[in-house]
C-alpha cells in the first residue's frame, strides 16, 4: 500500500540556518504530495503541495520538488526563523476514491535564536 | 471563516464510558475524515466519508463508529472507551477532487483513564 517515510526528528537549528527535511514515498500511480505544518496547540495547515512530477511547491520561503525518479519530496528553506518552529508532516493523497491522505510520522523542528 | 469546527477541544473519560466527537464544515466539501495523532506515528485514518450517505473504514477503525449526518457534519463515536484510545483526534474535509488538499479542525485531545 501507499506509505510515506520522513526524516526522523527532532531537528534543532539556529536562526538563519538552511533546512532540509527528507521525505520519500511509496505509491502506485502518481499521487499528489503535500507538506503540512502544525504549530503548537493547533491543527494542521497546508504548507505547500505538488500534483505532478517535477512540480515545485512553494510557500513562506519553503520549497519542495516532486521527484518521481527518486520518489522524494524533500522540504527546504534557505534561512529559517524562530517562528518556523513546528511539526512538519509529509503526506500523499490516494489517487482514487476519497483522496485519503497518508502521512509520514512528522518531524519536530526547533529554531533557536 | 470557520472552516472545520470540532467539539469538544478537551475531554477526559473513564474506561468504559462512551462519547461522541462532533465535526462540522462550512466549505461544502464532499469528503470528510477522522484521524488520530499519536506521538511518533503521524496521523492515522480512522474512518472517512467520500460523500454524504457513505462511510468507510480507514487504517485503525476498531473501537470507533461514525455517522455522516448530512453534508456538513461527520461524528465519531467511542462506544466503550479504552486507555489505548487516548490521543488527539482531528477531523478534516476536502472537495473530493484529485490534487486538492484537506482542511483540518483544531483537534480534540482525549484522555481515557
Amino acid at each position: 500500500g501507499n506509505s510515506v517515510t520522513q526524516m526522523e526528528g527532532p531537528v534543532t537549528l539556529s536562526e538563519e540556518a538552511f533546512l532540509t527535511i527528507n521525505c520519500t514515498y511509496t505509491a502506485t500511480g502518481y499521487p499528489s504530495l503535500f507538506w503540512y505544518v502544525q504549530y503548537p496547540g493547533e491543527g494542521l495547515q497546508l504548507l505547500l503541495k505538488a500534483t505532478k512530477a517535477d512540480d515545485k511547491g512553494s510557500n513562506k520561503g519553503f520549497e519542495a520538488t516532486y521527484r518521481k525518479e527518486t520518489t522524494s519530496f524533500h522540504l527546504e528553506k534557505g534561512s529559517v526563523q524562530v517562528s518556523d518552529s513546528a511539526v512538519y508532516f509529509c503526506a500523499l493523497s490516494d489517487i482514487q476514491g476519497a483522496q485519503k491522505l497518508v502521512f509520514g510520522q512528522g518531524t519536530r523542528l526547533t529554531i533557536n535564536p | 471563516n470557520a472552516g472545520v469546527t470540532q467539539t469538544p477541544k478537551f475531554q477526559v473519560l473513564k474506561t468504559g464510558q462512551s462519547m461522541t466527537l462532533q465535526c462540522a464544515q462550512d466549505m461544502n466539501h464532499n469528503s470528510m475524515y477522522w484521524y488520530r495523532q499519536d506521538p511518533g506515528m503521524g496521523l492515522r485514518l480512522i474512518y472517512y466519508s467520500a460523500s454524504e450517505g457513505t462511510t468507510d473504514k480507514g487504517e485503525v477503525p476498531n473501537g470507533y463508529n461514525v455517522s455522516r449526518l448530512n453534508k456538513r457534519e461527520f461524528s465519531l463515536r467511542l462506544e466503550s472507551a479504552a486507555p489505548s484510545q487516548t490521543s488527539v483526534y482531528f477531523c478534516a474535509s476536502s472537495p473530493f477532487k484529485s490534487g486538492t488538499e484537506a482542511f483540518f479542525g483544531q483537534g480534540t485531545r482525549l484522555t481515557v483513564v
